[in-house]
């Protein structure tokens, strides 16, 4: 069946880099476009931005836009999304989510999330 | 404006209806989807047309509604709209709504 799966908790340092990994099960990684959304604790979700698997066209939020990076690898059905010059407030819980047109906001399968944490 | 906006917090008696609400300039001219999130959960895609009869949707100038008729304690949760900013190239959340049923 269908499966998003992510890599396990992180703990960085301020400054450090994170690279969470986003693997499919059960379908094509082309076939859909992958999101990253990410929820700092006690706080709502905050779209970062979004990676086309066939090519690896990305878009994102301008908010990351100088510190994200998405990337695909599809021989391993795996997605990538690195944090760089990480600050205390970039501790969250960081999903990965499909959907199946860029265009769509129907994402219909999420992965079990992963908690980064930023402390010195 | 890449804003949506949401009342933080909505209550509800158990078995009434409820209407959730979403605004930003952007819903003028883009449509917006609901997800539902229980505490330690990965958000859920409350898709109106999947369950017509407890979840509706609707939208109406610069506003976007979710509708939970019939509300069970099960329907206790955070909810989210999302949309499109001005723009259209990039993707926002509303700040979420806090559903108490009682």
């Amino acid at each position: 069946q269908v499966q998003l799966v992510q890599s396990g908790a992180e703990v960085k340092k301020p400054g450090a880099s994170v690279k969470v990994s986003c693997k499919a099960f059960g379908y094509a990684l082309t076939s859909f476009y992958i999101h990253w959304v990410r929820q700092a604790p006690g706080q709502g979700l905050e779209w970062m931005g979004i990676i086309n698997p066939d090519g690896g066209a990305t878009t994102y939020a301008q908010k990351y836009d100088d510190r994200v990076t998405m990337t695909r690898d599809t021989s391993t059905s795996t997605v990538y999304m690195e944090l760089s010059n990480l600050r205390s407030e970039d501790t969250a819980v960081y999903y990965c989510t499909r959907s199946f047109q860029r265009g769509d906001l129907d994402f219909d399968y999420w992965g079990q999330g992963t908690l980064v944490t930023v402390s010195s | 404006s890449s804003e949506l906006t949401q009342d933080p917090a909505v209550s509800v008696a158990l078995g009434q209806t409820v209407r959730i609400t979403c605004q930003g300039d952007s819903l003028r001219t883009y449509s917006a989807s609901w997800y539902q999130q229980k505490p330690g959960q990965a958000p859920v895609n409350v898709r109106p047309s999947g369950i017509p009869d407890h979840f509706s949707g609707s939208s109406s100038g610069n506003t976007a509604a979710l509708t939970i008729t019939g509300a069970q304690a099960e329907d206790e949760a955070d909810y989210y709209c999302v949309s499109r900013d001005s723009s259209g190239s990039l993707v926002v959340f509303g700040g979420g709504t806090k559903l108490t049923v009682l």
